[in-house]
């Protein structure tokens, strides 16, 4: 079956750093994909979201970069802070229905 | 707003023990979903609810009853526990593109822990 999933499990970043997580994903009929942030005991949080006809979406601190071609998907976050510290996962949906597919997530640490 | 909230926060249960998870919303959504989140592994859909009076299959649904009680609330059941259930369970409300984003957006619970012995 078709599956979204991340590269790395783990990032260590320090304070200040630029942080960059990946994601990879398989379903070539996918159009909006998202990227969410979830700290320890808490629900995920939206961050980002990007539509498949962009290939790239700023936010505050935050990029999130789509490469179609190759079916991968960024989210760099720009002068990593402590408070960034959580999972970060992306996840990706098709035609605005109801099956949003999500990665198991990339846990990033910020060290001060 | 509140949000998304649920009850309880945590749950232990034994083996064959029932139990029914609370979810509510106050944001006025039609879609509202129940997830369960294992280590290592991505949010699985287990039902989900379009709107009220409805409720489908999502990728994970045996073992699990749902109901839409009303708009704001979406229950969750469990008839007889088992230790393969032992998860984290999220429930989710969906806001549909408006004037200000042309994008659905999932608004999450912060979950309940549960955990069956």
């Amino acid at each position: 079956g078709e599956s979204v999933g991340l590269h790395l499990p783990t990032l260590s970043v320090q304070e200040g750093d630029n942080s960059i997580i990946n994601c990879a994903y398989s379903n070539s009929a996918s159009d909006y994909f998202i990227w969410y942030k979830q700290e320890s005991g808490k629900g995920p949080q939206f961050i980002i979201d990007i539509r498949s006809n962009m290939d790239k979406r700023q936010g505050q601190r935050v990029t999130v970069l789509l490469n179609k071609t190759v079916k991968h998907l960024s989210l760099q976050i720009a002068a990593t802070q402590p408070g960034d510290s959580a999972v970060y996962f992306c996840a990706e949906n098709e035609d605005n229905n109801n099956d949003m597919r999500f990665g198991a997530g990339t846990r990033l640490t910020v060290k001060p | 707003n509140a949000g998304v909230t649920q009850t309880p926060k945590f749950q232990v249960l034994k083996t064959g023990q029932s139990m029914t998870l609370q979810c509510a919303q106050d944001m006025n959504h039609n879609s509202m979903y129940w997830y369960r989140q294992d280590p290592g592994m991505g949010l699985r859909l287990i039902y989900y609810s379009a709107s009220e009076g409805t409720t489908d299959k999502g990728e994970v649904p045996n073992g699990y009853n749902v109901s839409r009680l009303n708009k704001r609330e979406f229950s969750l059941r469990l008839e007889s526990a088992a230790p393969s259930q032992t998860s984290v369970y999220f429930c989710a409300s969906l806001r549909l593109p408006s004037g200000a984003s042309s994008y659905n957006e999932q608004f999450f619970g912060p979950g309940t822990r549960l955990t069956v012995l």
